[in-house]
């Protein structure tokens, strides 16, 4: 079917409010990575779910962040008390097992927070 | 821990002219290692993966890259460059058993007439 779908493509926020982002992944794929790409700064891991194992939550930069993931497929990225620099392109993948499997990227949601 | 670093963040070159992109990378296991693409304004998609087969690998795009363990790389070549190729590229590595990819720093090529 369609590929990774993420929403909104772009958000606007001001600083200390809160903001969710949503990704819905490949159907059956059982894998689902979000990363961070800021300014030439690459791309930075934030959190892994596979299945139905606990998340790998050890790349995410606070507490106010959180990603919960429910049924198993689509997933939602939550940023608390927003401040600017948390301002990047937040991208989110799926792949069918995770491992050498490859990764489906989404075209991503762009957070600007004035 | 594994990581990757890529050897300039900005590599130009002209159209015709061979293409190279470093990747260097740090794992205590053989890793599985990938490069992905990101044209502007679009999502990353991949060009290319090493999964301990073939060391040379060839990908889309007429992309290849060789993983030379004694070097700790996985430079990616082409050897010839088309305008389409300027975009930025990502060198990732995943250690096998281990689910988590990393990322570098990522390398945009110019290409000028």
């Amino acid at each position: 079917g369609a590929g990774v779908s993420q929403s909104p493509s772009n958000k606007v926020t001001e600083k200390g409010k809160d903001v969710e982002l949503r990704c819905d992944p490949i159907s059956g794929h059982t894998a689902l990575y979000w990363y961070r790409q800021s300014l030439g700064q690459g791309l930075e891991f934030l959190i892994y779910f596979q299945g139905n194992s606990a998340p790998d939550k050890s790349g995410l930069p606070s507490d106010r962040f959180s990603a919960e993931r429910t049924g198993g497929s689509v997933s939602t990225l939550t940023i608390q008390r927003t401040q600017q620099e948390d301002s990047a392109v937040y991208l989110c993948a799926s792949s069918p097992e995770g491992g050498n499997t490859e990764a489906f990227f989404g075209q991503g949601t762009r957070l600007t927070v004035v | 821990a594994q990581s990757v670093t890529q050897l300039g963040s900005h590599v130009s070159v002209s159209e015709g002219a061979l293409v190279l992109l470093r990747c260097n990378y740090s794992s205590s296991v053989p890793p599985y290692l990938f490069w992905y693409v990101q044209y502007p304004n679009q999502g990353l998609q991949l060009l290319l993966k090493y999964t301990s087969a073939a060391t040379l690998v060839k990908g889309i795009n007429g992309f290849e890259a060789e993983f030379k363990k004694s070097e700790t790389s996985f430079h990616l070549t082409k050897p010839s460059a088309h305008m389409s190729d300027a975009a930025e590229y990502f060198c990732a590595v995943l250690r096998g058993g281990y689910n988590k990819l990393i990322f570098g720093a990522g390398t945009r090529l110019a290409v000028h007439p």
